[in-house]
């Protein structure tokens, strides 16, 4: 079966520089969600899009912005990188068959800020 | 505010025991709990979903129970295996909100 695609898998920035990770939800998947898992942490909810409008937000600074686009395929952009930042990101998609709303994650895109 | 526990932390036994993994959280307001396996360095996979109108989920050697009103999921294994090694994680999802509150894990190492 088809699973959420997140690109690139790794990626090293230097500091104050800008990223954009990309993420493929699973096919007939209409919701998106981000989140941030940092080193030895449990994954923290970024923020989330339904039908292309941002549907919940959570601590994501406001350096970051994130988007879904008409192919329901969503993207995260990074800016004025900090070291903080180093993290793994994941992607999830969901639908709501059956009013289950069940999240399936992506690989993951690891960052590492230099 | 949501918090969500796990217990143990960490859990080491031999093949073929039956485990009982532990997840309490604070709010029983929720919409749904997922629980989770997670691989060193990878993604999470979902093992079960209980929706909040439900007492208990199965799939293949995993059972998956709810108590909402006491704020308490238990996950059992069955017949635990090497390749069970992960680490477990539970999620709650509260009501009206998108987002999934994690709790701190379990890692289990099943040794032959």
């Amino acid at each position: 079966a088809a699973g959420v695609i997140q690109s690139p898998r790794h990626l090293i920035k230097e500091k104050r520089e800008t990223a954009t990770l990309k993420c493929y939800p699973i096919p007939r998947h209409d919701t998106v969600y981000w989140y941030q898992q940092g080193p030895g942490q449990d994954p923290q909810f970024l923020i989330s899009f339904y039908e292309k409008m941002q549907s919940d937000k959570g601590s994501i600074p406001d350096r970051f912005s994130a988007q879904q686009f008409s192919d329901y395929h969503s993207e995260l952009n990074m800016s004025s990188l900090e070291l903080g930042d180093s993290a793994l990101y994941f992607c999830a998609s969901s639908s709501a068959d059956r009013g289950r709303w069940e999240q399936f994650f992506g690989p993951g895109t690891r960052l590492t800020v230099l | 505010k949501q918090e969500v526990t796990q217990i143990p932390a960490a859990l080491s036994v031999p093949e073929g025991e039956n485990l009982v993994l532990n997840c309490s959280f604070t709010d029983s307001a929720i919409y749904n709990l997922q629980w989770f396996r997670q691989d060193p360095g990878k993604g999470l996979t979902s093992l079960l979903l209980i929706q909040s109108s439900q007492r208990e989920q199965t799939s293949g050697r995993l059972n998956a129970s709810l108590d909402k009103s006491s704020g308490r999921s238990t996950l059992y294994i069955a017949a635990s295996q090497p390749g069970d090694s992960a680490t477990y994680l539970c999620a709650v999802r509260p009501a009206n909100t998108d987002k999934l509150i994690f709790g701190t894990g379990t890692r289990l190492q099943v040794f032959p």
